[in-house]
């Protein structure tokens, strides 16, 4: 199972705007909209801030935003703040009931 | 509060098993997917397992399929991973996470090291 494609490494500078893209294929992002983005910092679990492309759970700073396109998908983060410095990783429902992660990006906030 | 605990984890040889458990509580449990997710040292998140509310269906990686079983007991709100036939490359921290689609309650994880 080949994971959902995204940068290894994106950065910005605090207020700035950034997106991580997250690219599968047409059998998980570009077939279903249950498409989920994680937040990780070292040594801790992950943290849920985006699911179903686009929807944030309570409690989740409006500054996270998802959308999708084709077999894209993509999280955008505004307002870029220090504290936001963390692994994020894309998640997608695959048919044939998996799940499937992509390889995750490094947000350095500069 | 909400907790998962994970529990089980250690050093085993290659060929060895082991038994993870996961206690969940302050959250619901019954009607919900649990699922199983890794990650190996300094890698990203793998989804390996899942199981239906009812324990109805279970679904597993083709990484570990044929040698991971998934349970659970929603008396205990527990879920289980029993693990067969452990490889090198099953070394990992092993997550139980709460629900399918969006996986919104995580533990911290236990550590498996499979090495000789």
């Amino acid at each position: 199972q080949s994971a959902l494609a995204q940068p290894a490494s994106v950065s910005g500078s605090p207020g700035q705007s950034i997106t991580i893209s997250c690219t599968g294929t047409s059998s998980d992002v570009g077939s279903h909209d249950h498409v989920s983005w994680y937040q990780q910092y070292p040594g801790k679990a992950p943290k849920l801030m985006i699911y179903d492309v686009s929807n944030r759970p309570s409690g989740i700073s409006n500054r996270f935003s998802g959308s999708k396109s084709g077999n894209t998908a993509s999280l955008t983060i505004s307002g870029l703040q220090a504290e936001d410095e963390a692994d994020y990783y894309c998640c997608s429902y695959r048919s044939t009931y998996t799940l499937i992660f992509g390889g995750g990006t490094k947000l350095t906030v500069l | 509060e909400v907790q998962l605990v994970e529990s089980g984890g250690g050093l085993v040889k290659p060929g060895g098993s082991l038994r993870l458990s996961c206690v969940v509580s302050g959250v619901a449990f019954d009607n919900y997917t649990m699922n199983w997710v890794r990650q190996a040292p300094g890698k990203g998140l793998e989804w390996i397992s899942s199981i239906s509310s009812g324990s109805t269906y279970k679904y597993y990686a083709s990484s570990v399929k044929g040698r991971f079983t998934i349970s659970r007991d929603n008396a205990r709100t527990s879920v289980y991973l029993e693990m067969n036939s452990l490889r090198d490359e099953d070394t990992a921290v092993y997550y139980c996470a709460r629900d399918f689609t969006r996986l919104g309650y995580w533990g911290r994880g236990t550590l498996v090291t499979v090495s000789s």
